[in-house]
């Protein structure tokens, strides 16, 4: 149980267009989600953290107008990059948590590169 | 969330148990022990967590001192797939907040 999926997996675009990553709870119903951003050789940083039916809160230096995210159901959550430049790159990982669990359950991560 | 600090990076001959130690000297008396591990390009998988009391569950065990100011990941008989990045986090129960990522510890099991 407690399966976190994303899509997609990897995605390639062009500077300054959009992308769409939807992280979703296969199995339960998640009441958070998180977004992390990892980039080469680093360790994981929380973006931001959603509940349902609520906007979303962003931590400090992460740009909410450049990253929106929609967390509009119990099992999916989306982050949409806006106007993607090369520095957007990175591996983005989603996390989910639901009432029945006590922790965390990350999914298999959304690598972006943008040309 | 308080701090952890990590060894860099250990090996293990395979079938051996790996021992992981974390330090966390701050930690204040509502938060938890989670244990995390990342294999290369895959997002993090959950471990174990506990409070004070000692944990055990299939993957692992953790062994958390009387003060809570350090603990141990034991992985009983690791194999080569246990090689990856391992986190130690401490964080309020609940799992409701977002989780605070330091360096880790790489694992590498040896054949």
């Amino acid at each position: 149980g407690a399966v976190v999926s994303q899509h997609p997996s990897w995605v390639i675009c062009k500077s300054g267009t959009s992308v769409k990553i939807e992280c979703r709870s296969l199995d339960f119903q998640a009441t958070t989600m998180f977004w992390y951003r990892q980039f080469p050789k680093q360790s994981l940083m929380l973006m931001a953290t959603s509940n349902e039916g609520s906007k979303a809160t962003y931590e400090q230096g992460v740009e909410k107008d450049k990253f929106l995210i929609n967390h509009a159901s119990l099992t999916l959550s989306t982050l949409t990059v806006t106007s993607a430049h090369p520095e957007d790159s990175s591996f983005y990982i989603c996390s989910a948590k639901g009432r029945a669990q006590d922790t965390q359950y990350f999914g298999p991560g959304t690598r972006l590169t943008v040309l | 969330d308080a701090k952890t600090t990590q060894p860099t990076s250990m090996d293990c001959a395979e079938g051996r148990a790996a021992n992981l130690p974390c330090n966390h000297s701050t930690i204040s008396g509502n938060e938890y022990v989670y244990w995390y591990r990342q294999i290369h390009s895959q997002g993090p998988q959950y471990i174990i967590h506990g409070l004070k009391n000692n944990e055990t569950n299939e993957m692992a065990s953790l062994i958390i001192t009387e003060d809570r100011k350090s603990s141990t990941l034991i992985l009983p008989h690791a194999t080569l797939r246990d090689t990856a990045v391992y986190y130690c986090i401490v964080s309020r129960g609940g799992g409701a907040d977002g989780l605070t990522f330091g360096k880790g510890t790489h694992l590498i099991i040896q054949p």
